[in-house]
């Protein structure tokens, strides 16, 4: 499985930018590189998820480099709502292997 | 709607006692999970079924049992060997060949009184 490490917190203001950045070195060729939030008492909701280069929602952009070693998921002009728990995952496309999460980044975001 | 309903929301269990969570899907969904989330800590792995009537131990199994009858279903017991249960439990489930998009419920609080 691929082991994944972000940093545990971080904290922003209103309207800053936002870039979590996480290292998955051993990643195999079938994995892709999902994000997800979660709110306390929740559970995680699906962010944005990508394979290579770059992917942008309407929510988030995830930037990966080419060697797919590590990605940054980027939240643009955060909000006093954007304070969650953000967990980085890597998982092969079949969705046959178990999806283990890691610890996840806190983020606070100050008014 | 199309979810994952979990019930309870919360549930206490006394010393001894085995309690089952429920996790029911609508989705159509091969694959589902177990999570346990202790109070300001990441999600751990209890158990995983791929496909109906196989389950597979996660990374913290021990003092806990599931059981997948039905694709809809997989109901967790935290049994009496489970010295510590007091956590958030949250079930999932996926599609394959999705790559690693999972869904989940909105969680059980499980306290021991």
């Amino acid at each position: 499985l691929a082991k994944t490490t972000q940093p545990i917190s971080m904290d922003s203001y209103e309207g800053q930018e936002v870039n979590i950045t996480c290292s998955h070195n051993n990643i195999a060729t079938n994995d892709y590189i999902t994000w997800y939030q979660q709110f306390p008492s929740q559970g995680p909701r699906f962010i944005i998820q990508g394979y290579k280069t770059k992917v942008t929602n309407e929510v988030a952009s995830l930037f990966i480099p080419a060697d797919r070693k590590s990605s940054t998921l980027s939240l643009p002009r955060v909000s006093l709502s954007d304070t969650a728990v953000y967990y980085c995952l890597v998982g092969e496309a079949t969705g046959r292997r178990a999806l283990t999460f890691g610890s996840g980044t806190r983020l606070q975001v100050q008014p | 709607d199309g979810g994952i309903t979990q019930s309870p929301k919360y549930l206490f269990r006394k010393e001894g006692q085995n309690v089952t969570l429920s996790c029911e899907q609508n989705l159509n969904h091969d694959a589902m999970y177990w999570y346990r989330q202790d109070p300001g800590q990441g999600l751990r792995l209890i158990y995983y079924s791929q496909i109906v009537n196989d389950f597979q131990k996660g990374d913290i199994a021990e003092g806990y049992s599931v059981s997948r009858e039905k694709k809809e279903s997989f109901p967790l017991t935290v049994t009496s060997a489970q010295k510590n249960p007091t956590a958030f439990y949250l079930c999932a489930s996926s599609v394959p060949y999705s790559g690693n998009t999972i869904y989940f419920g909105e969680g059980s609080w499980l306290t021991v009184v």
